[in-house]
């Protein structure tokens, strides 16, 4: 069964530092989608970014950019120039493709602070 | 264009009562998921429709959990009897394609006592 982990339960950042987010799965398959859901509090989840498997290249959005290592099963979240808006539980989720469920796995979420 | 909405936002209920909890997702998505959040743990996926149609539920728990999609828009997630256990934040995603980006509601929040 494929799993996901986010090893940080917790994390903190100065506002206009930078953050780094960790986050590895555990799959065989080879065609799957992973992306960063963001939660802030009494909010609903939104997208933050989304990675193909097949694309080598790694996924931007703004300040959000995705650092993905294929070969080590990891797929980690840059967040730059942190804003007190970025406060949220994070979540890194995983979706395989071609088994016929398109089901998200998550990891039990990263809560980020941004300290002004 | 309105995102997907669930109802109620909150509730509390007993021990062997009934609750339904209802989502309506994005106009036009034929997708429609269910997740679970207990209190401490992963956010869990329960089932997925497509259309009226159940493609997956092979995350529901147990048979006191019955969800429907009626007509293929708005889906209910009835829970009956409700155990201690139930509780927890349950979600609601839909998505315009099967692989496409999930968007999720604000969640429904139930306690049981």
């Amino acid at each position: 069964a494929q799993t996901v982990t986010q090893s940080q339960p917790e994390m903190s950042v100065q506002e206009a530092e930078t953050v780094t987010l960790s986050c590895t799965y555990d799959t065989s398959e080879s065609n799957y989608y992973l992306f960063w859901y963001k939660q802030p509090p009494s909010r609903q989840m939104i997208l933050v970014i989304r990675q193909e498997a097949y694309k080598q290249q790694n996924a931007t959005e703004n300040r959000f950019s995705v650092n993905f290592q294929k070969a080590a099963k990891s797929f980690s979240l840059k967040i730059s120039d942190s804003q007190l808006g970025d406060t949220a539980m994070y979540f890194c989720a995983f979706m395989e493709l071609g088994t016929g469920s398109y089901q998200l796995t998550f990891g039990k979420g990263t809560k980020l602070s941004v300290i002004p | 264009e309105a995102g997907v909405t669930q109802f109620p936002s909150h509730s509390v209920i007993e021990k062997g009562q009934t609750v339904t909890l209802r989502c309506d997702p994005i106009s036009g998505h034929d997708n429609l998921y269910w997740y679970r959040r207990v209190m401490g743990k992963e956010i869990k996926f329960l089932l997925h429709f497509v259309k009226e149609s159940k493609q997956d539920e092979s995350g529901m728990p147990n048979n006191r959990f019955l969800a429907e999609r009626t007509g293929g828009t708005y889906s209910t997630l009835k829970v009956q009897p409700a155990e201690l256990e139930d509780s927890g934040v349950y979600f609601c995603a839909s998505s315009q394609d099967v692989s496409g980006t999930q968007y999720f509601g604000p969640g429904t929040r139930l306690l049981v006592l």
